[in-house]
């Protein structure tokens, strides 16, 4: 079973403005981590933010926040005044029990 | 710097060789792991390390091998015996295999076939 769906494959913003990632996730453990990397063309996989399942507010980390909605299994990621070095491939991924789980990752292109 | 890195940044392989990708870190971190890419399927897990001379196998093991000699480095050999290894491949580390915390990644090698 799928345990995280990222169901945008590719997505545009106008840069300056706001973009909303989509990432839903599935898992029994009431303990769980939720994260969000970048891959940029150059490969590297890097660490934007994380999400802990007992965590009670949202996580951000500047320009980028995690709006998290546990009843329905979602983690997306908002990214604020989007810049144009913020095209990237977006991955979500998730920590349960003893196991990392990705999704098949959104790609990010902003326009200027 | 403490960080991860993997060698050599390209790689061209001829049907029916060995080649073996190299993964160094010097985090301290216990926990090492291979994955592979493809377009459009995300990261898929090969093999794992959670302490020296100690591995288990992912969910696409085949066609690959190991090992955990020392704590820094966790090479990976893809072997004749895998059919399509053109890919990307990550190495990450995590301080324990229980970490909530994310993965450090190095910047990847990209495997070809020629």
């Amino acid at each position: 079973a799928q345990k995280i769906t990222q169901t945008q494959p590719g997505m545009f913003v106008q840069e300056k403005e706001a973009v909303t990632l989509d990432c839903t996730y599935d898992t029994s453990d009431p303990s769980y981590g939720l994260f969000w990397y970048k891959q940029p063309s150059s490969g590297e996989m890097i660490f934007l933010i994380y999400q802990g399942s007992y965590d009670q507010q949202n996580a951000t980390e500047g320009r980028y926040s995690l709006n998290f909605q546990k009843a329905r299994k979602s983690a997306n990621l908002v990214i604020s005044a989007s810049q144009l070095g913020d095209s990237a491939m977006y991955f979500c991924a998730m920590k349960s029990g003893n196991q990392f789980y990705f999704g098949t990752g959104t790609s990010l292109t902003v326009i200027p | 710097d403490g960080g991860i890195t993997q060698s050599p940044k390209y790689l061209f392989r001829k049907e029916g060789q060995n080649v073996t990708l190299s993964c160094e870190q010097n985090l301290n971190h216990d926990a090492m792991y291979w994955y592979r890419q493809d377009p459009g399927q995300g990261l898929r897990l090969i093999y794992y390390s959670q302490i020296v001379n100690d591995f288990q196998k992912g969910d696409i093991a085949e066609g690959y091998s190991v090992s955990r000699e020392k704590k820094e480095s966790f090479p990976l050999t893809v072997t004749s015996a895998q059919k399509n290894p053109t890919a990307f491949y990550l190495c990450a580390s995590a301080e324990g295999w229980d970490s909530f915390y994310g993965y450090t990644f190095g910047s990847g090698t990209r495997l070809t076939v020629v």
